[in-house]
């Protein structure tokens, strides 16, 4: 069945970086988008941004462009998420979602990796 | 970018009802809105995309309807495991965004 696992919860201190992987199975990887949406405690989900699985290519929200950024290794079938200079607020559950290349609505998704920015 | 306003924020309802949530776009997005549910502590699961389409494997208990600005997702007859929040979602543009969430609690 299409599954995506992500890695394990981190704990960070303020501006560290953080790098967050994502590994699908079940699927043909670079037939996809994959998306990052984060989910701070109590709130919306916000949309992040996206990989084409295919050609690298990505997207970003501009609230993250600069300080976020989505690779992937096909040979892994693996897309990553790596944010620096990580503030308090950054604290969140950061999921990744399968999109396709035209359409993007998010399904399935990632399990969650929690986040925590302390001193 | 377009702001994606949900009413209510929270719902009481019973097992059995039938219940509506709205979802307004501040801007016309044609049919390009999404529905999720999340479970507490969960992952959000796919329910409707494309504004009316049911994915696979979800009951035809939920449909969603709507074009443009406003739009709905409702549940014919409340059952124990739809206790849980949904949010909607535009696919319009981006930033792909979500509402702030209707919390759907048993009465």
């Amino acid at each position: 069945q299409v599954q995506l696992v992500q890695s394990g919860a981190e704990v960070k201190k303020p501006g560290a970086s953080v790098k967050v992987s994502c590994k699908a199975s079940g699927y043909i990887f670079t037939s996809y988008a994959i998306h990052w949406v984060r989910q701070a405690p109590g709130q919306r989900l916000e949309w992040m941004g996206w990989i084409n699985a295919d050609n690298a290519s990505t997207k970003y929200s501009q609230k993250f462009q600069g300080r976020v950024t989505i690779t992937r290794d096909t040979s892994a079938s693996t897309a990553y998420m790596e944010m620096r200079s990580l503030r308090s607020e950054d604290t969140a559950v950061y999921y990744c979602a399968r999109g396709t290349m035209k359409v993007n609505w998010f399904d399935p998704w990632g399990q969650g990796t929690l986040v925590t920015v302390s001193s | 970018d377009i702001q994606m306003t949900q009413s209510p924020s929270s719902l009481s309802a019973s097992v059995g009802d039938r219940v509506t949530i709205t979802c307004r776009a501040s801007q016309s997005i044609s049919s390009y809105l999404n529905w999720y549910q999340q479970k507490a502590g969960k992952a959000p699961k796919l329910l409707i995309y494309a504004a009316s389409s049911l994915q696979s494997g979800v009951p035809s208990r939920f449909t969603g309807s709507g074009s443009g600005t406003d739009f709905t997702l409702t549940i014919s007859s409340l059952q124990p495991e739809d206790f849980a929040t949904y949010y909607c979602q535009q696919s319009y543009s981006a930033p792909y965004s979500f509402g702030q969430g209707t919390k759907l609690e048993i009465k």
